[in-house]
């Protein structure tokens, strides 16, 4: 079985250009995360979908980063304009339930650096 | 809302040495407690859980953890460090009423040969 896969898997862009990222969750999860760890510091949650709806927000940074998961499959978070503090590395993440016992199984992360 | 410490920034160790990470929660209810590693270059990968039960946890490649309820700590063990375990670990918490999890800043664990 396919683990949660993300591409792409390095990307270096421009200050103010637009990346994209894309993430696969595990076939079957309705849970898909996004969490990301700037450079040093802990990783931090993003948001949380519950098939493609938005169920919890509260970690995006601003309105820079638009994430978006149509049809409750893949899950896309795209950057736009990027700034240098963007730079990290961002985890998607799914899980099969719903609540916080539930483990969640991490992708391999997108590096993303912005010069 | 739940919160990590990872006391240690930086471990180093001898290969064949004993290794634990410390890791103090702060949540108000039952946490549920995890222990993620990411290599070099690599995602993060579960190396092991608590849900509820027996508070000794065993996890892949060697790893173990206690629950220390009384301490608010989940503590990460190897009995014999091998190269290979050279990476980055992290504790996170999650909580029953909410789904993400909260992670320490992570300790990275350089291995001595």
């Amino acid at each position: 079985e396919a683990g949660v896969t993300q591409f792409p898997s390095h990307s270096v862009i421009e200050k103010g250009q637009t990346v994209t990222l894309r993430c696969d969750p595990i076939s079957g999860h309705d849970n898909l995360y996004w969490y990301r760890r700037v450079m040093g510091k802990e990783i931090k949650f993003l948001l949380h979908f519950v098939k493609e709806s938005k169920q919890d927000e509260s970690g995006m940074p601003n309105n820079r980063f638009l994430a978006e998961r149509t049809g409750g499959t893949y899950s896309t978070l795209k950057v736009q304009p990027a700034e240098l503090e963007d730079s990290g590395v961002y985890f998607c993440a799914s899980s099969q339930e719903t609540g916080g016992g539930n483990t969640i199984y991490f992708g391999e992360g997108s590096w993303l650096t912005v010069v | 809302a739940q919160s990590v410490t990872q006391p240690d920034i930086h471990i180093t160790v001898s290969e064949g040495a004993s290794l634990e990470l410390r890791c103090n929660y702060s949540y108000g209810a039952t946490p549920y407690l995890f222990w993620y590693v990411q290599s070099p270059g690599q995602g993060l990968q579960l190396l092991l859980k608590y849900f509820s039960g027996d508070t000794l946890v065993q996890g892949i490649k060697g790893f173990e953890a206690e629950f220390k309820r009384s301490q608010s700590s989940f503590n990460l063990r190897k009995p014999s460090v091998h190269w290979s375990d050279a990476a980055e670990y992290f504790c996170a918490v999650g909580a029953v009423n909410n789904n993400d999890m909260r992670f320490g800043a992570g300790t990275r664990l350089t291995v001595k040969p």
